[in-house]
């Protein structure tokens, strides 16, 4: 157990649905970042959140979005859902707000798109 | 452009070290040189970072040369836990709030022969 907790583990859901992920951080930690892994894409970086804060924007998809609240827990919020967005969705968390601080990933949420 | 080189695949015999490398050629003088490893079914897992000077940990080690050009890291007697994907990563710059982020390659997919 990575302490980084991602729920559900698995998620089924049709085209043109919402779904959200949620993410719990490891104890102690204020940043929280979001990837996607596709069998085609390898590990993109979607989006991170620092205490509560917006910090950087990778290739994050205009139907998606995230937020994380004052408990450090943090949701991706995907929208209209296509056949493409089926993958891997992981959470990352660290103590600081840069690179240079290890990252611990949860075990990630498999979304599947029918 | 990929900022790292790994090869795609490597094969090591249970119990012997393991050396697997990464050229970084465009590194720059602030950029830490990062290792994560993703075993099957599991998210990436953080192994070891360095700037210049060689590292230890309990995982790993990592072997920097002294142009900062390229790094070897070493796993000293690999098991067959250690079959993964190990990637070498340095950081990224993206917009938003302006800061560095890792951004994953393809990696190297270790295979442990028993």
């Amino acid at each position: 157990d990575s302490g980084v907790t991602q729920t559900p583990k698995h998620l089924i859901t049709a085209t043109g649905q919402r779904v959200t992920l949620r993410c719990s951080p490891r104890s102690g930690d204020l940043s929280v970042y979001w990837y996607q892994q596709s069998l085609d894409q390898g590990l993109q970086f979607l989006i991170q959140y620092y205490n509560g804060e917006e910090r950087a924007k990778g290739n994050i998809l205009e139907r998606f979005s995230a937020q994380q609240f004052p408990d450090l827990h943090s949701e991706l919020n995907l929208s209209s859902l296509e056949l493409g967005d089926s993958a891997l969705y992981f959470c990352a968390s660290s103590v600081g707000p840069g690179e240079t601080y290890g990252y611990t990933f949860g075990s990630g949420t498999r979304l599947t798109v029918v | 452009d990929a900022k790292t080189t790994q090869p795609n695949s490597m094969e090591s015999n249970e119990e012997e070290p393991v050396h697997l490398p990464c050229n970084h050629s465009t590194i720059s003088g602030t950029d830490y040189i990062h290792w994560y490893r993703q075993l099957p079914s599991q998210g990436p897992e953080y192994v070891i970072h360095g700037l210049t000077s060689n590292v230890n940990n309990r995982m790993a080690s990592l072997a920097i040369a002294e142009d900062r050009k390229s790094s070897t890291l070493i796993l000293h007697r690999a098991t067959l836990r250690d079959a993964a994907v190990y990637y070498c990563i340095l950081r990224d710059f993206y917009s938003g709030a302006g800061s560095y982020q890792l951004t994953f390659g393809k990696g190297t997919k270790l295979s442990v022969i028993p």
